[in-house]
């Protein structure tokens, strides 16, 4: 079975802050996948990333970056000088090779305030 | 690329009804995966299809089905409605090739049972 843990239930961070989200996952597969996903209040999911799990180069776009480590288990997410619009809930998820069924974590609730 | 599309968008039942939820996925994926998200039990997976056949389900009753069409339109059907069909109903597409397993969200159809 797969588990996908974010711990922290809601951040609150004031703008330009840098913060980091927690993902911790579970899984027997060998090869299997990673997502980010940002929730506005909107609700649509929006993409934010993949990472496969044989590729542990970390990765930065813009204010965005991730570090995906095997070793414990853990894919976390860091949002450097935090703005306004990064409000959002944020999920963690994961899918095992050959699937497109993906299971999530319960999802951070981040802040900024102004 | 217009991206996925979910109608309606909001909808209103009676208990014992049944629904109807539509998603026309990004033009040219022919995966498409199904999920309910409610505050208690966060994002589930439903169902996968692809190139009209159902690959993989999660843990749902019977009264939750979907189908693929051709063109991969999908629609989820939900007969004898509850109220804990409450819910946000999202679909997701995917591509192939390089871009495999990452799935883009549409809306999402919010469903209310009373």
């Amino acid at each position: 079975a797969q588990k996908v843990t974010q711990a922290q239930t809601e951040i609150s961070v004031v703008e330009k802050e840098d913060v980091t989200l927690d993902c911790v996952y579970e899984t027997r597969d060998t090869t299997y996948y990673l997502f980010w996903y940002k929730q506005p209040p909107s609700g649509e999911l929006v993409f934010l990333i993949r990472r496969n799990s044989f590729d542990e180069q970390n990765e930065i776009s813009g204010r965005y970056s991730w570090n995906f480590q095997k070793s414990t288990s853990s894919f976390n997410f860091t949002i450097t000088a935090s703005q306004v619009v990064d409000s959002a809930v944020y999920f963690c998820a994961l899918s095992g090779a050959g699937s497109y069924q993906l299971t999530f974590g319960k999802g951070t609730k981040l802040s900024v305030i102004p | 690329k217009a991206g996925v599309t979910q109608t309606p968008r909001y909808l209103i039942k009676t208990r014992g009804q049944q629904v109807t939820l539509s998603c026309s996925p990004i033009s040219g994926h022919r995966s498409v995966s199904w999920y309910q998200q409610t505050p208690g039990q966060g994002l589930q997976f439903l169902f996968e299809y692809f190139s009209e056949t159902q690959r993989n389900k999660g843990n749902f009753p019977g009264r939750f089905s979907g189908r693929q069409f051709s063109n991969s339109r999908s629609e989820m059907n939900v007969s004898t409605l509850e109220l804990g069909d409450s819910a946000l109903y999202l679909c997701a597409s995917s591509s192939v090739g390089d871009r495999v397993y990452e799935q883009y969200f549409g809306p999402g159809t919010r469903l209310t049972v009373t």
